[in-house]
Order: structure tokens, then C-alpha cells, then sequence
């Protein structure tokens, strides 16, 4: 029953290759989130998508895609992926202002 | 534009000692204020949450902030610390409107000695 799942949890990966994240919520919340959070810890808001449409674009590379079948799945693709794309990916959910509910993070490692 | 300014990256307290962890926010409209938890190779967790309303909010685990307007802060304490409450904490902000977009501080790494 958990509310927010994301696959997969850890994802290890060569220097150029594409992957993909897939987050997916039982909430019944409109509004999905991608958050990132580097090796120093800082959170920071990537996209988010408000029942399937694309609401916030944060100054992200091309190479980053994201995708929302529905409201209750939004996938993160990446691209030629690089070393400065290691970090843990968050993805959550809100209905309004009454406080997101996040995902358990993938950690991607690019070597 | 919002911002959030956690003062002190690390705090260090005895077991049963008060916790006071720092934040300072900057908002063009009156803001809504998180505190979330981080524990070691988990995701975030809601401690509490001011939108409106009392401005002294009490939240999970003994935890409690006070909005206070005048000192554009979120302060967020607990009386007595535990073994467990040690994680990162990390305080956000949003402005609301269409996309309800949540702006965090760089985190305060909490350690509890016992």
C-alpha cells in the first residue's frame, strides 16, 4: 500500500547510456513532482506535472524527459547520461498545499 | 522569489537536551512552511506544516515550530532529543498558486550523543 513507489531503488549505469525512472501513486493526487537531491544533500525541484500537463520546467538539460502517461504515473528519462547526473531522484505527489508525499529515492550512479 | 535559509548545517545535542533547529524564509506572499525528516537512505518525511492559521505547530515525534512573520522564521524544537531523531532536517517553502512548487533549505544534519 505504499503511497508513492519509484523503480528502481538503486540504478548503476555507464557514462552515455539512457535509463529510465518510473514513479507511480496511489493517492489520488493531481500534482506529481521530480526532485534531486546532489551528493551535498540540496533538493531541487526538476519538473512537475499537474494532472498529465507539464506545469514547472527548472532550468533542466534537454537530455532529461519527463513523461506522464496519467495522473497517477509520472517517468523520468534521461539521456546520455553523465557523471554530474549521479544523485538520488525523488519523486512526489500533493494535492495542493497540504505538504507532498515523497518517494524513497532511486540513487543513480553514472561511472 | 521564495528562498530558505537553514542556519547551521550541522547541530550536535545530548540525549534529553532541547533541539532547536533554524530556518529563515523569504516569500513575496504570505508563505506556507515545511519541516521534512531525512533519515539515512530514506525519502522525506512530513514533520509538520504551517499554512494558516495558529502559528505554533505541532507536529510528529514531539516536534513543533512557530511561524513568526515579523522574523520571517520557522523554527522548528523539541524539548527533549532522542537517539532516533537523529536524521536530516531539512525546512521548505512554498508560495502556493498553480503549482504549489516547494523550495527547500540546504538541510541541518542533527547528531544525538548519547
Amino acid at each position: 500500500d505504499t503511497a508513492v513507489s519509484q523503480t528502481p531503488k538503486y540504478l548503476v549505469t555507464q557514462m552515455g547510456n539512457d535509463k529510465s525512472i518510473k514513479c507511480e501513486q496511489n493517492l489520488g493526487h493531481d500534482t506529481m513532482y521530480w526532485y534531486k537531491q546532489d551528493s551535498k544533500k540540496f533538493l531541487k525541484i526538476m519538473f512537475s506535472y499537474n494532472n498529465k500537463e507539464l506545469i514547472i520546467n527548472e532550468t533542466v538539460p534537454n537530455r532529461f524527459s519527463p513523461k506522464s502517461p496519467d495522473k497517477a504515473h509520472l517517468n523520468l528519462h534521461i539521456n546520455s547520461l553523465e557523471l554530474g547526473d549521479s544523485a538520488v531522484y525523488f519523486c512526489a505527489s500533493t494535492v495542493g498545499t497540504y505538504g507532498y508525499t515523497f518517494g524513497s529515492g532511486t540513487r543513480l550512479t553514472v561511472v | 522569489a521564495q528562498s530558505v535559509t537553514q542556519l547551521g548545517s550541522h547541530v550536535s545535542v545530548s540525549e534529553g537536551a532541547l533541539v532547536l533547529l533554524r530556518c529563515n524564509y523569504s516569500s513575496s506572499v504570505p508563505p506556507y512552511l515545511f519541516w521534512y525528516v531525512q533519515y539515512p537512505n530514506q525519502g522525506l518525511q512530513l514533520l509538520l506544516k504551517y499554512t494558516t492559521g495558529a502559528t505554533l505547530v505541532k507536529g510528529i515525534n514531539g516536534f513543533e515550530a512557530e511561524f513568526k512573520k515579523s522574523e520571517t522564521s520557522f523554527h522548528l524544537t523539541k524539548p527533549s532529543a532522542h537517539m532516533s531523531d537523529a536524521a536530516e532536517y531539512f525546512c521548505a517553502v512554498s508560495e502556493g498558486g498553480s503549482n504549489y512548487k516547494l523550495t527547500f533549505g540546504k538541510g541541518t544534519l542533527l547528531t544525538v550523543n548519547p
